[in-house]
């Protein structure tokens, strides 16, 4: 069974622009969750979707959006870049929520400049 | 507030020595608590969650809930044990984890 995929694997974007990543979960697996990387404040938990709809966000402000299509495959769209939003960013699937484990992908290398 | 808590940002040991890797956390309700490793150039992937109560690759985990722990323990580590450790909180019904610091072991032979 292919793993979860992540593209671009690495992006390079200018302060203001926006970007979307992309993440494509295990085949039959229906949540995807969203997760930031940084030196300073480690891994934090940006949303999760299931089904198309957005069950959980966490702390992050509104130019940080996603979604899900009806594959279950997943994009986040961040707005207005910051230098500050320079992170790898990681996306996990899980079948559905409850117990069952989270597999994650090779993440997204984002650099602000 | 649900915050894990990872003391350690290094732990170095010998080959063949016993390793604790420390987790602490906070947490109103019934924990859910996983040990998840990312060995170098690899992915995050899952060691093991306290729920299955078992043994992965020698590394076992109790939740001490009087003391709010879940350190990670193996009683002789190997090189390949070598690898950044993350401890985490499953928060509420869906798949939030909230993640610590994390803890690099370093295993020298």
């Amino acid at each position: 069974k292919a793993g979860v995929t992540q593209t671009p694997r690495y992006l390079i974007k200018t302060r203001g622009q926006q970007v979307t990543l992309s993440c494509s979960p295990i085949s039959g697996h229906r949540s995807v969750s969203w997760y930031q990387q940084t030196p300073g404040q480690g891994l934090q938990f940006l949303f999760e979707y299931f089904s198309e709809t957005q069950r959980n966000k966490g702390n992050f402000p509104g130019r940080f959006s996603g979604r899900q299509f009806s594959n279950s495959r997943s994009e986040m769209n961040v707005s207005t870049l910051e230098l500050g939003d320079s992170a790898l960013y990681l996306c996990a699937s899980s079948f559905v929520a409850g117990g069952y484990e989270q597999y994650f992908g090779p993440g997204t290398r984002l650099t602000v400049t | 507030a649900q915050r894990v808590t990872q003391p350690e940002k290094l732990l170095s040991v010998f080959k063949g020595a016993p390793v604790e890797l420390k987790c602490n956390y906070s947490y109103s309700g019934s924990p859910e608590l996983f040990w998840y490793v990312q060995y170098s150039r690899q992915r995050l992937q899952l060691l093991l969650r306290h729920i299955s109560r078992e043994s992965i690759k020698g590394f076992t985990a109790d939740l001490n809930k009087g003391e709010t722990s879940f350190h990670l323990k193996k009683p002789f580590a190997q090189e390949e044990d070598s690898a950044m450790y993350y401890c985490a909180l499953r928060s509420g019904g869906y798949n939030k984890l909230i993640f610590g610091a994390g803890t690099r072991l370093a295993v020298h032979p």
